[in-house]
């Protein structure tokens, strides 16, 4: 399967806790994003790596949310002392970033956090 | 601040009927896509319109992109349980952004 994937599907995890994604994007595109989408919700944008570049982070994402691309592969979500409003879909998504390019992103199937 | 607002917010009709959801916007977009999302899965690309009036038909699925390409309507046809999802349409402005509206619920019932 060449689709973008993440791991783990699911985290359950206690307050104060540290968490981190993993997102293994589709091989050949070099751009990578982050969005976190609730229940009721559309994704919100989080932030944009252009290869190992992150290029775009939204004001959603707080100190406490940290992500990397190293090597401009794989990227990580990291967050940082869970809240219980960290609770979400955290989907990760590639395209193949061309110029001019009609903006189509490939999602993974996601990572659910439950923060109790 | 650029926002997609979509309506219906929900919408349950009968196997064989038909329907249309709207996505509208005051910004103009370079390209829109319209995604379904099952619950537990990330959501998946349908269609991508570029040209202001563009229509797209994908099987009973009809995308249409507004003249001045802020707006876009998807119309099912006979809809089917299996086109039961959240339909989300995004716009993108050209750039590295693509913001989402916060999608149509259908709910097809046999």
């Amino acid at each position: 399967d060449t689709g973008v994937s993440q791991d783990p599907r699911h985290k359950i995890t206690k307050r104060g806790q540290n968490v981190t994604f993993r997102c293994d994007p589709i091989s050949e595109h070099n751009r990578l994003y982050w969005y976190r989408q609730t229940l009721g919700q559309g994704p919100e944008f989080l932030t944009y790596f252009q290869n190992e570049a992150q290029l775009e982070k939204s004001r959603l994402l707080s100190d406490r949310f940290s992500a990397e691309r190293p090597k401009g592969s794989f990227s990580t979500l990291e967050i940082q002392r869970t809240e219980q409003g960290d609770s979400a879909m955290y989907l990760c998504a590639s395209s193949p970033g061309l110029a001019g390019g009609a903006g189509e992103l490939f999602f993974g199937e996601g990572s659910r956090l439950t923060v109790l | 601040t650029q926002l997609l607002e979509q309506s219906p917010q929900f919408l349950s009709i009968q196997e064989g009927e038909n329907l249309t959801v709207y996505c509208n916007s005051s910004s103009v977009f370079s390209s829109l896509q319209w995604y379904r999302q099952e619950p537990g899965e990330g959501p998946v690309l349908l269609v991508t319109v570029v040209t202001g009036g563009e229509v797209k038909k994908l099987k009973r699925l009809t995308f249409q992109f507004g003249d001045a390409r802020k707006d876009s309507s998807l119309h099912i046809t006979a809809a089917q349980p299996g086109d039961t999802g959240l339909y989300l349409c995004a716009g993108h402005t050209g750039g590295f952004k693509t913001i989402f509206g916060a999608g149509t619920r259908l709910f097809v019932k046999a």
